[in-house]
């Protein structure tokens, strides 16, 4: 059990560019979370799927944030016309829908705007 | 109302004393609270958790009390190791169908000082 991924672990753009982070689940697990984490506001909650649908995206900034879940196995969180206050660890969980709902967390994708 | 507060934000303390943190969230749907340390460089991981049909749980030096009147939960680390210094992350959940969103408190940065 590879864990969750996270890939780009490190991606730098331009200010007005845009930013594609992939996150692929632990097998078998239905729950699927993203998360900002900066210094000042710690871990933001962003958004949920399970089972693939979306449940819950009330953290996601309206305009230039998305995120997709096309099949189990993966998950992306796109970011339009990056902004340097976009800058931040961005990171991606798995959980099972039942039993612990312990999460588990990807080594996340530090993004910087310059 | 969603949000955790978590408090010290910093911690400092002597090796082998024990260290105290203290969360209080305001959706009183919550009924799952787990703690998640973030070594530097790592990923969190999930270290502790209670629901709300206890009132305190106790694990390899780690003890956790949840008062649901108050609204409020602690973490409580004895012995404190070198090893122990970390962030870490309370948070809150409602373990409910469809609806389990873990809302994470902005996180203590704990130093045990030799």
């Amino acid at each position: 059990n590879a864990g969750v991924i996270q890939t780009p672990r490190h991606k730098v753009t331009g200010k007005g560019q845009e930013a594609t982070l992939w996150c692929e689940p632990i097998s078998g697990h239905s729950a699927v979370f993203w998360y900002r984490q900066t210094i000042v506001q710690g871990l933001e909650f962003l958004t949920y799927f399970r089972n693939q649908a979306p449940i819950d995206d009330s953290g996601m900034p309206k305009e230039r944030f998305s995120a997709q879940m096309p099949n189990q196995s993966h998950s992306t969180l796109k970011i339009q016309s990056t902004q340097p206050q976009d800058s931040a660890v961005y990171l991606c969980a798995s959980s099972l829908e039942w039993g612990a709902r312990e999460q588990y967390f990807g080594p996340g994708t530090r993004l910087t705007v310059l | 109302g969603e949000q955790v507060e978590q408090l010290p934000s910093i911690l400092r303390v002597q090796e082998g004393s024990s260290a105290s943190i203290n969360c209080t969230y305001e959706n009183s749907a919550s009924n799952y609270f787990p703690w998640y340390k973030q070594e530097p460089g790592e990923n969190p991981k999930l270290i502790i958790d209670i629901r709300s049909n206890m009132e305190r749980k106790q694990t390899q030096g780690l003890i956790v009390l949840l008062d649901k009147k108050a609204k409020r939960f602690s973490l409580h680390i004895t012995d404190t190791q070198p090893g122990d210094s970390a962030m870490y992350f309370c948070a809150a959940s409602p373990l409910v169908t469809n609806a389990y969103k873990v809302i994470f408190g902005k996180g203590t940065h704990l130093h045990v000082l030799p």
